[in-house]
């Protein structure tokens, strides 16, 4: 069956160092999105992409950055993390044609 | 701007009674609409959305959400709640045109009194 998935499911990390959080659907949806979970803001929107080569900023892409060299792939770096960062990170995807968003089982990002 | 509110940030309900959480919409014209649902430690999962038609939409799991466009409320009910519900909420719309992106509410936290 087709899916996306997400690794690390859990990840502590320390302030500055840089992480990366991977994210593969199988199927072969064109747009792909990144959010973050925070209590008493639900999800809101990092980054996404409509397709390769393709990315774009959400409402707080600050600090973290996309990038799509191939359809089924879009990894979520952080450059220098924060404890601001410390999260929930949810990555989706979703046909073209369709507005249904699947989701990713979720990473749970710790920042020291 | 566009925004989803979920007014409720926890609610609590006895098993077997019926529930209703709201989610309230500002946009002009008619989105799209959705409840997701997102058990402890789990990802999301699509209960039911709206596109257009009927405005009384069926969903998984017994729930069932009204679009009323006089309100922009899109509000989930289910008429018996099982102890198995107990979860996050989360009402989403997605407003057209060329960026099409999914607008969460903050969520609605449910519990279910035995």
């Amino acid at each position: 069956d087709a899916e996306i998935t997400q690794s690390p499911r859990h990840k502590i990390t320390e302030t500055g160092r840089q992480v990366t959080l991977a994210c593969h659907q199988t199927w072969n949806h064109n747009n792909m999105f990144w959010y973050r979970q925070d209590l008493g803001h639900g999800l809101r929107l990092i980054h996404y992409s409509y397709g390769v080569h393709d990315t774009n900023k959400g409402e707080v892409s600050d600090g973290y950055s996309v990038s799509r060299s191939n359809t089924e792939d879009l990894p979520l770096t952080l450059e220098s993390a924060a404890s601001s960062q410390t999260s929930v990170y949810f990555c989706a995807s979703r046909d073209s044609g369709g507005n249904e968003q699947f989701f990713g089982p979720g990473t749970r990002l710790t920042v020291l | 701007a566009q925004s989803v509110t979920q007014p409720d940030i926890h609610i609590t309900v006895s098993e077997g009674a019926s529930l209703e959480l709201r989610c309230n919409y500002s946009y002009g014209a008619t989105p799209y609409l959705f409840w997701y649902v997102q058990s402890p430690g789990q990802g999301l999962q699509l209960l039911l959305k709206y596109f257009s038609g009927d405005t009384l939409v069926q969903g998984i799991k017994g729930f069932e959400a009204e679009f009323k466009r006089s309100q922009s409320s899109f509000n989930l009910r289910k008429p018996s709640v099982h102890w198995s519900d107990a979860a996050e909420y989360f009402c989403a719309v997605v407003y057209g045109g060329a960026t099409n992106k999914l607008i969460f509410g903050t969520g609605t936290l449910l519990a279910v009194q035995p």
